[in-house]
Order: C-alpha cells, then sequence, then structure tokens
C-alpha cells in the first residue's frame, strides 16, 4: 500500500519569502510522485512530477520538488512568494507498477500569502 | 482546446435521491477519472474508464456507477444520496496512461 503525509495542514508566508511544504511518502515500490495546486473554483493543476530520474525536479511557476529515499520525503519549495500562490497544495502518489496510473491525494496544505 | 468540462458546477440534491454528473474529456484523451473531494480533505479515487469499460475502482460502494460513451465523454451516477455525498466532483482525463488533467468539478450539496 501506499500513502502521502502532508505535515502542514496550513502555511502563512509574507510575500517574498521562501516557501516550504513537507511531504512524507510510504510506498512499497520507488513510487512516482507529484505536486498539484488547486486554486479556488479553479481545476486542479500539475506543478510538477517525479519518476525516478532526477531527484531534484523543477516545476511550473518557480517551483520544485527534492525526493529524498532516505528520509521518505518529497517536499515542495519556492525561493520567493508571490500572492498568486496562495492556493491548495496537494502532495500526490501513484504506484509506477500501477499501469493505470490511479492518483491518491495527501489531504492538502492551504497556502497563505501575506503582503 | 476547451480542455476538461464538467457539469453542472453546482448541483443540490435531497437524500435518496439520485444524480448524475458528466465530464468531457480533453481533446484527444480517451481515459477517464472520477474523484471524490469533501471539504477539506484530499481527492479520493472513485473509478476510471477506459475504452467504455471500468478498468479500476476505489473503495467506493455500488451506489456510485459510471459509463463512458465512445466519444470519451462520461457520466458519473450516485444513487440513494447520503448526507455524506456531499462534495466536490472531479473529472480527470488523460491519453493511455499519461498526465491526468482535471476540470473545475461538480459541486454536490445533499440536504
Amino acid at each position: 500500500a501506499q500513502s502521502v503525509t502532508q505535515l502542514d495542514s496550513h502555511v502563512s508566508v509574507s510575500e517574498g519569502t521562501p516557501v516550504l511544504l513537507r511531504c512524507n511518502y510510504s510506498s512499497s515500490y520507488s513510487p512516482s510522485l507529484f505536486w498539484y495546486v488547486q486554486h479556488p473554483n479553479k481545476g486542479l493543476q500539475l506543478l510538477l512530477k517525479y519518476t525516478s530520474a532526477a531527484t531534484l525536479v523543477k516545476g511550473i511557476n518557480g517551483f520544485e520538488a527534492e525526493f529524498k529515499k532516505s528520509e521518505t520525503s518529497f517536499h515542495l519549495t519556492k525561493p520567493s512568494a508571490h500572492m498568486s500562490d496562495a492556493a491548495e497544495y496537494f502532495c500526490v502518489v501513484s504506484d509506477p507498477a500501477d499501469s493505470w496510473g490511479k492518483l491518491q491525494f495527501g489531504a492538502g496544505t492551504q497556502v497563505v500569502v501575506t503582503p | 482546446d476547451a480542455g476538461v468540462t464538467q457539469s453542472p458546477t453546482h448541483l443540490i440534491k435531497t437524500r435518496g435521491q439520485q444524480v448524475t454528473l458528466r465530464c468531457s474529456p480533453k481533446s484527444g484523451h480517451d481515459t477517464v477519472s472520477w474523484y471524490q473531494q469533501a471539504l477539506g480533505q484530499g481527492p479520493q479515487f472513485i473509478f476510471q474508464y477506459y475504452e467504455e469499460e471500468e478498468r479500476q475502482r476505489g473503495n467506493f460502494p455500488d451506489r456510485f456507477s459510471g459509463h463512458q460513451f465512445p466519444n470519451y465523454s462520461s457520466e458519473l451516477n450516485v444513487n440513494a444520496l447520503l448526507l455524506g455525498d456531499s462534495a466536490l466532483y472531479l473529472c480527470a482525463s488523460s491519453f493511455v496512461s499519461g498526465e491526468e488533467y482535471f476540470g473545475p468539478g461538480t459541486r454536490l450539496t445533499v440536504t
């Protein structure tokens, strides 16, 4: 069985400061890992994905995440937060042995950006 | 390209009723997945349709059923609605097993 745990339900940052969203995973296999963002009244958007290539993954909008097998972590970072980054973020795992790619979502982290 | 579209955007039903939600996939996509997102939680996988067949199912009761049409669009049906079925229902489409693109969702409220 596989799962993800997002360690913070809410994160508040000031505009221009770094963002760190923490995610730990549990998987019997080498997993595929994703970060999705959900803005109010909009669909989920893929930020980045890890599929056993480079451990440092760069995504859209300046986000990146590092896969650390020894720590079973896949934390999401951004050097400088923008007001438009306020949204809900989900860490997601998929079993690569599952050829149909079912996604398993974490509970989410709500990000608030203050001026 | 319109992306993934869902209808209706909002729906209010009474406990015990039945509901049908609709999804049109992104152009070129042949696979549709449905997710339920309860308030304050992450989406949970309901089932996935490919070639008009349900090929994978999450931990949801038989009250949840679906259909995929020859044009790849899909419907989610929920019978005997419970208060706990109130949620945002998300449709995602993909080509074969590629990246899933999500629609904006249908907000279902059961009273």
